[in-house]
Formats: C-alpha cells, sequence, structure tokens
C-alpha cells in the first residue's frame, strides 16, 4: 500500500481563492518533505524542500509566499497555494525521505484546477 | 550544480525484446542513483537504488549498472511487456534530489 498519502487527489478552486495540499508519510518518520509540480508531458519540477520544525527551501524562481509550506510534525506537510490563479493549475506532487531505506516515496499528486 | 540527462525521444520496442534507458549526469558522482517508474497522471514509483560501490543491481526483469567512470547509468527491462509502458526517471542525491526528464517507454505487442 502507500507510504505516502496525499489529499486531495484533485481540487477545483475560484481564482483568488487559497488551496490547502497535504502529505502525510504513513509508515515512517520523514524529516524532509519534497515539493514538486508537474505540467503535462514535463518532467517534476522542485518548488521547495520541507523540513520539520524550520523554514522551508525554496528553489530559485518559486514564490515563497505564494506556495506557503508548513512541515508542523515528523509526518505531514502542507502546501498552500494562495491567492490561486489559473496559472497555477498543475499537478503537485510531494515526496518524503525515508533515511533508514534511502529511499524516496511520492503521495499520488494533487491535481490543482483554478477557474 | 547537478545536471542529470535522459534521452527525451520516447523509445519503442516491440514486446519480448529488452529495453535499455540511459542516465547520463554531470560534476562529481552521487552516493547512490534511483530509477522511478511514472505512469501518466500519477506519482512516480520507486523501483530500484544502485549504490557508487555497486556496478550492477537486479530485480526480476530489472537491471540497473551504474559507472561512475563514465557518469551513466544504465536501466534493462528484460522480456518487455506492453505493461511496462511509461515514462522513467532517473534520481541521484547529492545535496538535495535530482530528477531527469525521464524518458517515455512504449512496449507494442
Amino acid at each position: 500500500g502507500a507510504v505516502v498519502s496525499q489529499h486531495p487527489s484533485w481540487v477545483i478552486c475560484k481564482s483568488g481563492t487559497s488551496v490547502k495540499i497535504e502529505c502525510r508519510s504513513l509508515d515512517f518518520q520523514a524529516t524532509t518533505m519534497f515539493w514538486y509540480r508537474q505540467f503535462p508531458k514535463q518532467s517534476l519540477m522542485l518548488m521547495a524542500t520541507s523540513n520539520e520544525g524550520s523554514k522551508a527551501t525554496y528553489e530559485q524562481g518559486v514564490e515563497k509566499d505564494k506556495f506557503l509550506i508548513n512541515h508542523a510534525s515528523l509526518t505531514l506537510s502542507t502546501l498552500t497555494v494562495t491567492s490561486a490563479h489559473p496559472e497555477d493549475s498543475s499537478f503537485y506532487i510531494c515526496s518524503a525521505e525515508d533515511r533508514l531505506k534511502n529511499t524516496i516515496y511520492f503521495g499520488e499528486g494533487s491535481w490543482l484546477t483554478v477557474v | 550544480s547537478q545536471k542529470i540527462e535522459q534521452n527525451s525521444e520516447a523509445l519503442n520496442i516491440q514486446e519480448g525484446k529488452t529495453a535499455t534507458l540511459t542516465c547520463n549526469y554531470t560534476n562529481y558522482s552521487p552516493a547512490y542513483l534511483q530509477w522511478y517508474r511514472q505512469d501518466p497522471g500519477r506519482g512516480p514509483v520507486f523501483l530500484l537504488l544502485i549504490r557508487e560501490n555497486e556496478k550492477e543491481k537486479r530485480k526480476e526483469r530489472l537491471k540497473v549498472t551504474f559507472d561512475t567512470t563514465l557518469k551513466q547509468s544504465l536501466f534493462h527491462i528484460t522480456a518487455s511487456q506492453p505493461a511496462d509502458s511509461a515514462t522513467y526517471l532517473c534520481a541521484l542525491r547529492s545535496n538535495k534530489f535530482y530528477f531527469g526528464s525521464g524518458t517515455k517507454l512504449n512496449v507494442k505487442p
């Protein structure tokens, strides 16, 4: 079964509203989680690295005030897309690192459509 | 920064043949390299991990090689099946995880 759960799997929201996506590690503690976005037929683009108990590290070009990341516990990280616009519509994927196994597990992804 | 290159062109092969996908990287060698499978609209799924001191790793019909001199990893699927059709990503970890853009594999019956 899935070891990383992502919720919701799809969401439609109105332009200007905020949307929160959750990422949970189910069988292990993840001090580090990663958030990606992926456009159709393109590769994963790392947005930020989420560290438990500290501020997230954002990749160049990613607005931290636009994409709020909170990693409040060892099993949960959240991504909030604030004041969403249609260009934010994308497939958002989280992953969590199991350091004991040196493995990254991905969530199933969340489809965001902003109308 | 680290750069990973995978063939962006789709690989089309006949069922039963061996598929070979390539992953090249620049700069310093990572401690380990991973291969993932991604189906459309789904998150990637971990397949295999190979460490820098390992030349080859096998799992059922899958085989991965790691040549730190060439800075290259090869991913093989033997006796390929249409169900193997997907995009395959390689990833390496140095200070953080880097993913290749993936190669799409099409296995035709």
